[in-house]
C-alpha cells in the first residue's frame, strides 16, 4: 500500500541531545513537508522540500534540520538547540508543492524530553 | 490578525443533526481550501477540498467557499458520534498551507 511511514512513533531525548526523525514515502511525491503540532494547537510548518536537494524554511525552523537525498526520505533533526522540542511532529507530502495541492499525513512521531 | 481563524469549540450536536463548522482567512489571494479530520492522538486525515466558490458535496460533508466574504465552511449532514474530533482548516498561500487551530466536535448519542 502506497503511503507516508514515520518512525519512531515515540521518542525520547535526553538534555544536549540531537535526535532524528523519519519520514520515508512510496507516493512517489515530490514535495514533502515537516509540521510541529503542540496541544490544542494547529499545525505549524518547519521545513519542506519540493525536489531532491532542496529545501526551505518554515515558520519555525530554528533548532531543527532536515536533508533530502533521496526522494522517498526526509528526516528531520531535532537539534539540542531546539530548548522546547516535547510536540508531535507530522511529515506529509503531496504530488508537488503548490497552493492548490492537498498534503497527505503520515502517523506521527511524539517526542518528549527525558 | 491569525492568518486562518476557527473557532476553537467545542462544538456539541446531537446525532443526526447537522454540525456546521466555519473557518476566516486573511489572504484574499489564498486559492485553495481543505478540510482535515484529526482524531485525538491520530494525525490529520483529508475529508475535503474546494477552491472555487459555491458547495461542494461529498457524501455528508459540504464544503462551502466564499472568497468575497473570505471564509469556508464545512457542514455535516447526520452527525454520528463518530464524527467526534477536531476539524482543521487549512488555505493555501503561496505554495504552502496555513492551518487554523482547529474546531473540536463532539457528536452526542
Amino acid at each position: 500500500d502506497g503511503g507516508i511511514t514515520q518512525s519512531p512513533k515515540y521518542l525520547f531525548r535526553k538534555e544536549g541531545q540531537n535526535v532524528t526523525l523519519s519520514c520515508e514515502q512510496n507516493l512517489n511525491h515530490d514535495a514533502m513537508y515537516w509540521y510541529r503540532q503542540d496541544p490544542g494547537q494547529g499545525l505549524r510548518l518547519i521545513y519542506y522540500s519540493q525536489i531532491v536537494n532542496d529545501f526551505q524554511k518554515g515558520d519555525i525552523a530554528e533548532g531543527y534540520s532536515v536533508s533530502r537525498e533521496k526522494k522517498e526520505s526526509f528526516p528531520l533533526t531535532v537539534t539540542s538547540a531546539q530548548k522546547n522540542p516535547t510536540a508531535f511532529y507530522l511529515c506529509a507530502s503531496s504530488i508537488r508543492t503548490g497552493y492548490n495541492q492537498p498534503q497527505h499525513f503520515g502517523d506521527g512521531t511524539r517526542l518528549s524530553i527525558l | 490578525q491569525k492568518e486562518v481563524e476557527q473557532n476553537s469549540g467545542p462544538l456539541s450536536v446531537p446525532e443526526g443533526a447537522i454540525a456546521s463548522l466555519n473557518c476566516t482567512y486573511s489572504d484574499r489571494v489564498s486559492q485553495s481550501f481543505f478540510w482535515y479530520r484529526q482524531y485525538s492522538g491520530k494525525s490529520p486525515e483529508l475529508i475535503m477540498s474546494i477552491y472555487s466558490n459555491g458547495d461542494k458535496e461529498d457524501g455528508r460533508f459540504t464544503a462551502q467557499l466564499n472568497k468575497a466574504s473570505q471564509y469556508v465552511s464545512l457542514l455535516i449532514r447526520d452527525s454520528q458520534p463518530s464524527d467526534s474530533a477536531t476539524y482543521l482548516c487549512a488555505v493555501g498561500i503561496t505554495g504552502k498551507l496555513i492551518f487554523g487551530q482547529g474546531t473540536t466536535l463532539q457528536v452526542k448519542p
